[in-house]
């Protein structure tokens, strides 16, 4: 079945870079795009970028501009969200979802689990 | 930034009900506005995406309306397993942005 596996909770201390995965499987990867969207403990959902998984083409929250890194390895099935200068208010759950860049209409049908990324000293 | 706000915050109600959440763009959006459905610790689930679309897979009890900058969803019978977070989602521009969520609670 269609799926996305996320690597496991990281502990990084501030102003340190976390790297988290997001593994495809059953379905045509580079088909895809694939989305990064993080929640705060208690806050709404905040999108930070996304990547085609096909061309590489990228795009970026301009809050996280500069911070943020999103990559894909085809070979693997897995995209990739790296996100630098950490700080105690990046603390949150980081989800990957894909969505279909040659769609009409753009959402996200599949999502993955979760990966808790807490920055504390 | 295209600004979502959902109303209400939160809703009480009882199984059997029908229920709606309103979702209000800042600007318009046509009908790029998509629907999840989150429960705790777990990750979102679309359930209407493009307005009005079901997602394949959820129940008919679901259904969304609306276009420019005012959206709403709803559940038309209220079942145990529909008490949750809904949030709309503008994909209109990037950077996509949430609605802060409405929870759904057992009234």
């Amino acid at each position: 079945q269609v799926q996305l596996v996320q690597s496991g909770a990281e502990v990084k201390k501030p102003g340190a870079s976390v790297k988290v995965s997001c593994k495809a499987s059953g379905y045509t990867f580079t088909s895809y795009g694939i989305h990064w969207v993080r929640q705060a403990p208690g806050q709404r959902l905040e999108w930070m970028g996304w990547i085609n998984a096909g061309n590489g083409n990228t795009k970026y929250s301009q809050k996280f501009q500069g911070r943020v890194t999103i990559t894909r390895d085809t070979s693997a099935s897995t995209a990739y969200m790296e996100l630098s200068s950490l700080r105690s208010e990046d603390t949150a759950v980081y989800y990957c979802a894909r969505d279909d860049p040659s769609a009409y209409y753009y959402y996200m049908d599949v999502w993955g689990k979760g990966t808790t990324v807490t920055v504390s000293s | 930034d295209i600004q979502m706000t959902q109303s209400p915050y939160s809703l009480s109600a009882s199984v059997g009900d029908r229920v709606t959440i309103t979702c209000r763009a800042s600007q318009t959006i046509s009908t790029y506005l998509n629907w999840y459905q989150q429960k705790p610790g777990k990750a979102p689930k679309l359930l209407i995406y493009a307005a009005s679309s079901l997602q394949s897979g959820v129940p008919s009890r679901f259904s969304g309306s609306g276009s420019g900058t005012d959206f709403t969803l709803t559940i038309s019978s209220l079942q145990p397993e529909d008490f949750a977070t809904y949030y709309c989602q503008q994909s209109y521009s990037t950077p996509y942005t949430f609605g802060q969520g409405t929870k759904l609670e057992i009234k």
